[in-house]
């Protein structure tokens, strides 16, 4: 198996603009996750899917963030408008509760690096 | 999910055993004791899990006392390629999420 993918690695944008971002979870899992990590707040939880269904999105900072699930292999989380206080990396992760080696096992992605200008 | 403390960093040299401590004094009945391992520019990586006693991977071992009340990880003759951040969550096997906290980076040296 791929992994979790992530594109695109890097995204560099300026103020005001849209950005999207995608994540494609490993074949199989039902749960998706999508986190932001910065040297000031670390890692945090945005927003979290079960069966393609938002479960948890309290961690969405503003009205700004929306993230989508059409389908098991596909997730996107948008931010519109963006902001320099946005950038950071982001990262996707996916897990199969009921299997894997341990109970919650997460694999993350690679990460998006996104610089808002 | 019981907040856990550890320390922010830790320093070591090649070849040492390497022994971080977590604190989750509100552990409940149901929780495990999982730690992730974060190398720079890469996402976290899973290393071990565990609900008491001790246990062994190829990579780490994980002690927990009886109180469960701590853990501590425990990496072998570390290598510079163990640089990483280590974070240590608490959580029950039925909880959907995990809540990271700020982790111990650890630096190995020559």
């Amino acid at each position: 198996d791929a992994g979790v993918i992530q594109s695109p690695r890097h995204e560099v944008t300026e103020m005001g603009q849209e950005v999207t971002l995608r994540c494609k979870p490993i074949s199989g899992h039902d749960y998706l996750f999508w986190y932001r990590q910065t040297m000031m707040r670390g890692l945090e939880l945005l927003i979290y899917f079960n069966n393609n269904v938002p479960i948890d999105d309290s961690g969405m900072p503003e009205d700004r963030f929306s993230a989508k699930m059409p389908n098991a292999s596909f997730s996107t989380l948008k931010i519109q408008p963006s902001e320099p206080r946005d950038s950071a990396v982001y990262f996707c992760a996916s897990s199969l509760v009921s299997s894997g080696v341990a109970y919650n096992e997460q694999f993350f992605g690679p990460g998006t690096r996104l610089t808002v200008l | 999910l019981a907040k856990t403390t550890q320390p922010i960093s830790m320093d070591s040299y090649e070849g040492q055993e390497v022994n971080i401590t977590c604190s989750h004094n509100n552990i409940a009945t149901n929780d495990y004791i999982t730690w992730y391992q974060q190398f720079p520019s890469q996402g976290p990586r899973f290393i071990i899990q565990g609900y008491k006693t001790k246990v062994t991977n190829e990579v780490a071992s994980l002690f927990i006392p009886a109180d469960r009340k701590s853990s501590t990880l425990s990496l072998p003759r570390v290598s510079l390629s163990d640089t990483a951040v280590y974070y240590c969550l608490v959580g029950a096997h039925n909880t959907d999420k995990l809540i990271f906290g700020t982790g111990t980076r650890l630096q190995v040296f020559p």
